[in-house]
Order: C-alpha cells, then structure tokens, then sequence
C-alpha cells in the first residue's frame, strides 16, 4: 500500500531563517506530488505540483520554492522565512494518470515563523 | 468568482443523527471531479468520497453519500448515523478535468465546514 511521510511535524523558525520540509511516497511510482498551505481556520491553497524528477512548477508568486530530486521525494523551501509563511503546510499525492482521481495527503507539518 | 463554496462555517448534530454539509461549485469545464475530504484537529486531510460528473448515480461510501445535483451545481455530504469521531473540519473540493490551466487539474478547495458532534 501507499504511504506519504511528511517531516518534520512541527518547526518554529524566527524570521529570516531557511525552510527546509521534506515530502516522501512509497508503494507508488511516478506519482504527481502536491505542496498546499493552510492558513489558520482556511482552506489549503496549492503551492507547487509536479508531474515528474525535475518539473516544478508554482501556483502562487512567493518567496517558497520546490523541489523534485527524486521520483518520490518532494522538497518545500526557503532562503529566508517571513512572517505570512507561517502555516500548516501538507503534502499530496496522486497516481500518474488523468482522470478525477483523488489525492492523498500526508500528516501535515505546523510551521511558526516568529 | 469562488469555485468551490461551503455556507456553513460550523455545524452541529446529535449523535447518531444524519448531517448534511452543503457545497456548491462553479465551473464551465464538461468534466470535471468532486470530492470531500475530513481533517480532524490533528491536521490530516483524510479522503471520504469521490463523484465524477459523468457519474449517473451518487457516490456512497460506508456512513458517507454525496448528494449530487448537477443542474444545481450542488454536491452535498450526507453523514448518516453520526458518531462522536465524525467532529472534524470538512472540505468540499473539485477537480477540473479538462480546463487544467496548466495545474493538471489540481484540487480547489472550498473553505471548510466544523462539524460537532454532540452525545
């Protein structure tokens, strides 16, 4: 069966720091990987996608970016945190294929930038 | 314009009522994809149920059935005999199929309903 592994799960990180989220799937292969933010009491709005090892790409202008260095590894970052990056920030993914298909997500990671 | 709206900020049921949460969408695309997600405190986006536009009948999963009017852009979530585990943040989500915009067709996710249960 499928897994999604998000980690860390909690980070606090004072402004101006780097970012660094990581984002791993197992038991699939070419999936389509999904980086959503969810603000306080908010929706999830969609980060990044990406279709394959090095194809990003980004929804939202902001200081994030992503990264895809393997087929199953999926990487949030930043070089200098602000205060608005705080969030609950959640990985996807769904199976290479089109279609309605669902996404699955993974446990999350609560960001705090102070 | 909102594509995806939920009107219910919170709601609150008996245990082992039924609860519909209202969601209505907005899209031009043909073909397109629902879905309803659970995300109790603890953050996880869990999937419950999925309706394909060209579905005929609705979608029933377990306890879960979604009410799908097509006409009236509609997908409602019926939970049927509630359970104190049900209380959770509820999101109605649509995936267009077609119309990708370059996003193959990633969730747009409407702003959630609160679901309490009471016993």
């Amino acid at each position: 069966s499928q897994t999604i592994h998000q980690w860390p799960a909690t980070l606090v990180q004072p402004v101006g720091s780097p970012l660094s989220l990581e984002c791993t799937v197992e038991g699939t292969s070419n999936p389509n990987l999904y980086w959503y933010r969810q603000a306080a009491g908010r929706g999830l709005q969609l980060l990044f996608y990406s279709v394959g090892i090095g194809q990003i790409s980004s929804e939202v202008p902001q200081n994030l970016s992503a990264s895809r260095p393997q087929d199953r590894q999926f990487i949030l970052s930043s070089k200098k945190l602000l205060l608005s990056d705080s969030g609950f920030y959640l990985c996807a993914w769904s199976p290479f294929r089109s279609g309605g298909y669902e996404q699955y997500f993974g446990p999350g990671t609560r960001l705090t930038v102070t | 314009a909102q594509k995806i709206t939920q009107t219910q900020p919170g709601m609150f049921v008996q245990e082992k009522e039924a609860v519909t949460l209202d969601c209505t969408y907005d899209t031009s695309d043909p073909s397109y994809g629902l879905f309803w997600y659970k995300q109790p405190s603890s953050g996880e986006m869990i999937f419950l149920i999925y309706q394909g536009s060209y579905d005929q009948q609705n979608a029933t999963e377990g306890r879960y059935s979604l009410n799908f009017q097509k006409a009236r852009k509609s997908a409602n979530l019926v939970i049927s005999a509630s359970q104190l585990g049900d209380s959770a943040m509820y999101f109605c989500a649509m995936r267009e199929l077609q119309n990708y915009g370059g996003s193959q067709g990633n969730l747009i996710f409407g702003k959630g309903t609160k679901l309490s249960v009471k016993p």
